[in-house]
C-alpha cells in the first residue's frame, strides 16, 4: 500500500482481556517499529523487526507483550491481561532498512483499558 | 542512557511571528538527529534529518540546525497550517533502529 496501515484505529477493552493490534507495512520495507505513545509522554520503543526477525525485545515493558511478523510483512502486536496503564496509542512504523532511515508511520491504534 | 528535552512544551504565535523550537540531547555517539511534525489523530510525519554539528536543512518555512548539544527548528513567517506538534528524536551510534523521542512542542499559529 502506499503508507503504513493499522488497525484497528480505536480499541476499547476491559481490564484482564487480551487486545491484538495489527500493522500492514510499506510494500518492501524490510524493518518494522513499535512504538507506544501515552498521555504527556514521548514515544517509547517497544520491538523491531528485521525481516521476520525480533533481535531487540527489551522495550516490551512486560511479558504480557508480544509481537509477530510473519512473511516480513505483516505485524501483531499482543497485550495479554490488559491493564489500564496500558492505556495509549500503539504506533507502528516501516523503514526500507535500518541505520538513519527515515520512519514512515502509521496513524496508531488508540487503546483504551477500562 | 540517551536523553532529548525538547522546549517549551507548547508555543503560541500569531501568524507571521517567526521563533525556535530547541531540542537538547545527551547520546552515546550521534548518528542522525530527527525532527517529525505530528497532527492530532495521525502517526508523526518526517521532516529532516541532521547528521553532524553545523549542518542545516531547509523546507519551505522551516529550518533545522545542529550543535554538538542541541538542534533548533527555526520558523519562519508561519501560518496557521503549521500549527502541529514537533517531535525532536536521535539514535545513538551503538544503534542502527532505535529511537529516543523527546515530549515534543506543540505549536499554536493564530491568524
Amino acid at each position: 500500500g502506499a503508507g503504513v496501515s493499522q488497525s484497528p484505529s480505536n480499541k476499547v477493552t476491559e481490564k484482564g482481556k487480551d487486545v491484538e493490534l495489527r500493522c500492514d507495512p510499506i510494500s518492501g520495507h524490510t524493518a518494522l517499529y513499535w512504538y507506544r505513545q501515552s498521555l504527556g509522554q514521548g514515544l517509547e520503543f517497544l520491538i523491531y523487526f528485521q525481516g521476520n526477525s525480533a533481535p531487540d525485545k527489551s522495550g516490551l515493558p512486560s511479558d504480557r507483550f508480544s509481537a509477530e511478523r510473519t512473511g516480513g510483512s505483516v505485524s501483531t502486536l499482543t497485550i495479554q491481561r490488559t491493564q489500564q496503564e496500558d492505556s495509549a496509542v500503539y504506533l507502528c512504523a516501516s523503514s526500507l532498512g535500518t541505520g538513519a532511515n527515515v520512519l514512515t508511520f502509521g496513524a496508531g491504534s488508540r487503546l483504551t483499558v477500562l | 542512557e540517551d536523553q532529548v528535552t525538547q522546549s517549551p512544551e507548547a508555543l503560541r504565535l500569531q501568524e507571521g511571528e517567526s521563533s525556535s523550537l530547541n531540542c537538547s540531547y545527551t547520546v552515546s555517539g550521534l548518528r542522525g538527529l530527527f525532527w517529525y511534525r505530528q497532527d492530532p489523530g495521525k502517526g508523526p510525519e518526517f521532516l529532516f534529518t541532521l547528521y553532524s554539528a553545523g549542518e542545516e536543512k531547509e523546507k519551505e518555512r522551516l529550518k533545522a540546525t545542529l550543535t554538538k548539544k542541541e538542534s533548533f527548528l527555526h520558523i519562519t513567517a508561519p501560518k496557521p497550517e503549521d500549527s502541529a506538534t514537533y517531535l525532536c528524536a536521535v539514535q545513538a551510534g551503538g544503534s542502527n533502529y532505535k529511537l529516543t523521542f523527546g515530549k515534543g512542542t506543540l505549536l499554536t499559529v493564530n491568524p
